[in-house]
């Protein structure tokens, strides 16, 4: 059981906005201004998204983006493309004993 | 161009060890945090361990005292040992620049098998 909590899977048609959630507790998320958002395609590695709550990568699109409320960070993709589908993870730091832990991972289907 | 290349996996049985290698290209692993992630099959993302820019290492408590985060300055390449592996620790390993506030850029894995 990871330790931050993501619905398993969203969906949403093209150019529909969908958001993705990531609960964690008030020892990760609601403490640390630390969260980052991995984009994951099928045998591929993981690709940053977001980090630091809120801020996007070069390269990345700006229909990407970052958001955090006590203990819940969310990722909200805007004008939904193909391409887009893909697995979402996020990660938090949790101090200096547990560091980093992230959530199960969010399937974006494109409808 | 930055990149970072996994090698060292296979299939091990139980107890055994194995050593991962991470080559880096396009920058210094010893002026970064480098990072192990790793991924259980069809499982989500793990954090293993991270290496500071300082020579500070920390590790998840599931692997503390089983494995070992080093680099080789001169070879620009980051090293995971993994003593009295278990099933599991059966996943794909990914390096990664990183570990004080994201991680980025990611290597393209290494599968370790640990299985009888």
């Amino acid at each position: 059981q990871s330790a931050l909590t993501q619905p398993a899977s969203v969906s949403g048609s093209p150019g529909q906005s969908i958001t993705i959630s990531c609960t964690g507790t008030s020892s990760d998320v609601g403490s640390y201004n630390l969260v980052s958002w991995y984009q994951q395609r099928p045998g591929k590695a993981p690709k940053l998204m977001i980090y630091e709550v809120t801020k996007r990568p070069s390269g990345v699109s700006n229909r990407f983006s970052g958001s955090k409320s006590g203990n819940t960070a969310s990722l909200t993709i805007s004008g939904l493309q193909a391409e887009d589908e893909a697995d979402y993870f996020c990660c938090s730091y949790a101090g200096s004993s547990t560091f980093w832990v992230f959530g199960g991972g969010t399937k974006l289907t494109v409808l | 161009e930055v990149q970072l290349v996994e090698s060292g996996g296979g299939l091990i049985q139980p107890g055994g060890s194995l050593r991962l290698s991470c080559a880096a290209s396009g920058f210094s692993v010893t002026n970064n945090y480098m990072s192990w992630v790793r991924q259980a099959p069809g499982k989500g993302l793990e954090w293993v361990s991270v290496l500071s820019s300082g020579g500070s290492t920390y590790y998840a408590d599931s692997v503390k005292g089983r494995f070992t985060i080093s680099r080789d300055n001169s070879k620009n390449t980051l090293f995971l040992q993994m003593d009295s592996l278990r099933a599991e620790d059966t996943a794909v390993y990914y390096c990664a620049t990183g570990g004080s506030s994201w991680f980025d850029p990611w290597g393209q894995g290494t599968l370790v098998t640990v299985s009888s």
